[in-house]
Order: C-alpha cells, then sequence, then structure tokens
C-alpha cells in the first residue's frame, strides 16, 4: 500500500497569502488529522476529518480551515499567512475502529516558510 | 484538558547502551491509550508502541519497551541495546478511548534523542 503522500512538500509565501496544502491518505482509511510541528510548541493538533465531517478542532484562529473529499483527500488552508505559521505541517491517516488497530500513519509532512 | 510532559528535552547515549525517555500525562479519564512515536531526521514520523490503559502488562516491541505507572500516571520507553538508527526525536501521546467525541491525539514537545558511536 502507498503511504500518505502530501503535496507540496516545501512552500514559500509571503505574509498576507494564502496557501493550501494537501494530504492523501493510505487507501481505505478514512480519518484524516492534521497538525502543524514548529520547535517551540510541538506538535499541535489542528482538526481531524472523518468522511468529509470536521470530528476534532484544536486551538487555531478561523484562518485555519480544512475539508476533506469524498475519496478521504484533505486539503488545510490557511489564509492571511503570518510569520508565526511558519512551520511544519503534518498530514495522518487512520482506521477509525477497534483499538488495536488504532495507529496515526503520518505523511513527510509540507514545510511552510512565510517570509 | 489533558496534558503530555516529557521532561527531557535532549539526551545523548553511546551506541549499544540502554536509554530511558520519561513521559507524564494529567487526565481523569480511566481509559485511554498511550503512545511512543518516532520522528528520525528528515523522515517520517512512526509509531514505535502503544498501550492501552486497561492492560496492566507492559508493552514491548524488540528492543523497545514501556514502564506504565498508571497510578502515577507515567509512560516511560526504554530502548535496550541502542542502535545508530535510533537517533530521532520521540514524541510521547495521549489518546481518550476510541469512540469519544472528543478523542484526539495530544502530543508532548518531544525529546531528542542522539546516538553516539
Amino acid at each position: 500500500k502507498a503511504g500518505v503522500t502530501q503535496t507540496p512538500r516545501y512552500l514559500i509565501k509571503t505574509r498576507g497569502q494564502q496557501v493550501t496544502l494537501s494530504c492523501s491518505p493510505i487507501s481505505g482509511h478514512r480519518s484524516v488529522s492534521w497538525y502543524q510541528q514548529t520547535p517551540g510548541q510541538g506538535l499541535q493538533f489542528l482538526f481531524e476529518y472523518f468522511s468529509e465531517t470536521q470530528r476534532n478542532k484544536g486551538n487555531f484562529p478561523g484562518r485555519f480551515s480544512g475539508r476533506q473529499f469524498s475519496n478521504s483527500r484533505s486539503e488545510m488552508n490557511v489564509s492571511t499567512l503570518e510569520l508565526g505559521d511558519s512551520a511544519l505541517y503534518l498530514c495522518a491517516s487512520s482506521h477509525l475502529g477497534t483499538a488495536s488497530t488504532y495507529e496515526q500513519y503520518f505523511g513527510p509532512g509540507t514545510r511552510l516558510t512565510v517570509t | 484538558a489533558q496534558t503530555v510532559t516529557q521532561s527531557q528535552p535532549e539526551m545523548s547515549v553511546q551506541e549499544a547502551e540502554t536509554v530511558t525517555l520519561s513521559c507524564t500525562y494529567d487526565t481523569s479519564e480511566n481509559n485511554y491509550y498511550l503512545f511512543w512515536y518516532k520522528q528520525p531526521p528528515s523522515r517520517q514520523m512512526i509509531l514505535v508502541i502503544r498501550q492501552e490503559a486497561y492492560k496492566q502488562q507492559n508493552a514491548t516491541e524488540n528492543r523497545f519497551s514501556v514502564n506504565f505507572q498508571k497510578a502515577a500516571k507515567s509512560f516511560s520507553l526504554k530502548i535496550s541495546d541502542s542502535q545508530l538508527g535510533d537517533t530521532a526525536m520521540y514524541f510521547c501521546a495521549f489518546m481518550k478511548h476510541v469512540g469519544n467525541r472528543d478523542d484526539k491525539i495530544i502530543f508532548g514537545k518531544g525529546t531528542r534523542l542522539h546516538i553516539l558511536p
């Protein structure tokens, strides 16, 4: 099975712009979660989508949004970029099922730099 | 709210030694899951080991084992016979029992582990 893929891998944007990141989960996985990773804050949960519906949301401003398509692919959007949005954005997919199968598979991440 | 604390930002050990990474968490839940994830330099994060809170037996995966102390809310990771490939950032993570509305995973800030040749 192919792993979780994220595109693009690297991105440079300027303040005020918006950006869209894409994540393709492992085939058959219906849950996709997004995380922001920074040296200072570590890994912070952004949101999770399951069957095109947002199940959970972290404590991020409304500039951060996401969606999931019927094929489980997900996108996240950040509008009005700020310097502090520079981070590695990780996507993870999983089955939602029994505890023994619950595991998140991470993609390689998108490195976003805001200048 | 649940929190996960990793008190060791960075550690270094010699190859073949045993190393223990600390993790404590805070929760009022009785059923939950704990994880250790590994993020090698410039590589994808992978799950190292998982522990269900209702299981008293400590989980093991080859050279990786945990010391789960539920009453103390402690979940340390022991790496035996450490190898150069174990060099990575290690994240401890907590998740409420699957099926809860708010069952997102909460990560600690990580411990950067260096295995020295």
